[in-house]
């Protein structure tokens, strides 16, 4: 695709359930970020996947929350027994993983644990 | 440890007039390179300017430019003859080559151009 494609664009869930959040990164970024943005917060870092390197999981707030991204491309954020403290923006981004070139966010997956 | 500040939470300008946004960061490392994004209401984050470790000049981008001091480690932003459409939350980011890349973020400042 054109861009960094984000699903689903809103997740209302029950506390105590699991949620998928699904990022699509452009094509050939072979680096893909996972951000967490609270309302009138700055940006939380939660996971990073670069290549075939073994993901910086040292964002990740507990253990309810994984990640992981299959062929390089697809990455699926899993947060299990959602907390009404997990409500946020999940922003996903991707870059060519190069020190000079920037990276290209989605429009986010907004979460809200009810 | 790498460490992005941005001091500023709220800023104000008026119209027309030019502005500075305020970014130090921490780093040991000699390789690394330092963005500005753009978050309006919307929530899109859109990336502005760059700016390289190694980079004598500073970055421009149209209406940006990055004042970028390395002995202070900082990495100001500029944004000249403000339009209402610049009343954003902006961010301050690096990318550390030791670290593959990864980006690091500031906690942002929020910018209201007023008419």
């Amino acid at each position: 695709g054109a861009g960094v494609s984000q699903s689903p664009s809103n997740k209302v869930t029950e506390k105590g359930k699991d949620v998928e959040l699904r990022c699509d990164p452009i094509s050939g970024h072979t680096a893909l970020y996972w951000y967490r943005q609270s309302l009138g917060q700055g940006l939380e870092f939660l996971i990073y996947f670069q290549g075939n390197s073994a993901p910086d999981k040292s964002g990740l707030p507990s253990d309810r929350f994984s990640a992981e991204r299959t062929g390089g491309s697809v990455s699926t954020l899993t947060i299990q027994r959602t907390q009404q403290e997990d409500s946020a923006v999940y922003l996903c981004a991707s870059s060519l993983g190069q020190l000079n070139t920037e990276a290209f966010f989605g429009q986010g997956t907004r979460l809200t644990v009810v | 440890a790498q460490k992005i500040t941005q001091t500023q939470p709220g800023m104000f300008v008026q119209e027309k007039e030019a502005v500075t946004l305020d970014c130090t960061y921490d780093t040991s490392d000699q390789s690394y390179g330092l963005f500005w994004y753009k978050q309006p209401s919307s929530g899109e984050m859109i990336f502005l300017i760059y700016q390289g470790s190694y980079d004598e000049q500073n970055a421009t981008e149209g209406r940006y430019s990055l004042n970028f001091q390395k002995a202070r480690k900082s990495a100001n932003l500029v944004i000249s003859a403000s339009q209402l459409g610049d009343s954003a939350m902006y961010f301050c980011a690096m990318s550390r080559r030791n670290t593959g890349n990864q980006f690091y973020f500031g906690t942002g400042t929020s910018l209201t151009v007023i008419p």
